[in-house]
């Protein structure tokens, strides 16, 4: 799977738009990018997918650059809930691989 | 989404003793489970791979006979660290993807935290 680089670490105002890139300059046309968030001593928590449209649901948008080589996870209301460690990962989708997670980034919503 | 649950949240043990942990979906089929180890501010790191009715499939460095790992139904993994040591003290996490999961997405259990002591 294709190696994903983010930032270490984000700060976000609370009731602000948390925007978190992600690069994936060696991702294949069968891998999809998926985002999973981490609360403190929690398992991860899956927010969202995609191949090359942009997605959204309940919980976030994915925007997906035209050349899918990077992607930017946005929560459009932050909130102090929303503090965790986000991973964006690249997984070809509709097989049974396993999530290969990087170091990811620390978002920490500021009141 | 999928849920899947872990159980026990939070175990302590004595060293020498072993210690099961158990991994459920509970609103699908579960064919292939993986387990994860993750130590204080690191990242996970994947233990094992399991497909329901096979031999799990174990990452390079982890021994499978000190961490049994048995997924003989398509809801139920377990995780069984034996003669545990104080370093196997970790937060354990499982997750689980099954066809009827939305393109195999995965779905994380809450995980387990081991303290041997």
């Amino acid at each position: 799977d294709a190696k994903t680089t983010q930032p270490t670490s984000m700060d976000c105002a609370e009731g602000r738009a948390a925007n978190l890139p992600c690069n994936h300059s060696t991702i294949s046309g069968n891998e999809y990018v998926y985002w999973y968030r981490q609360i403190h001593s929690q398992g991860p928590q899956y927010i969202i997918h995609g191949l090359k449209n942009n997605e959204t649901n309940e919980m976030a948008s994915l925007i997906i650059t035209e050349d899918r080589k990077s992607s930017t996870l946005i929560l459009p209301h932050a909130t102090l809930r929303d503090t965790a460690v986000y991973y964006c990962i690249v997984r070809v989708a509709g097989s049974a691989r396993q999530l290969t997670f990087g170091s990811g980034t620390q978002l920490t919503v500021l009141p | 989404g999928a849920v899947v649950s872990q159980h026990p949240s939070w175990v302590i043990c004595k060293s020498g003793t072993s210690v099961k942990i158990e991994c459920r979906s509970l609103d699908f089929q579960a064919t292939t489970m993986f387990w994860y180890r993750q130590f204080p501010k690191q990242s996970l790191m994947l233990m094992a791979t399991s497909n329901e009715g096979s031999k799990a499939t174990y990452e390079q460095g982890v021994e499978k006979d000190k961490f049994l790992i048995n997924h003989a139904s398509l809801t139920l993994s377990t995780l069984t660290v034996t003669s545990a040591h104080p370093e196997d003290s970790s937060f354990y996490i499982c997750s689980a993807t099954g066809m009827d999961t939305q393109m195999n997405t995965i779905y994380f259990g809450e995980g387990s935290w081991l303290t041997v002591v």
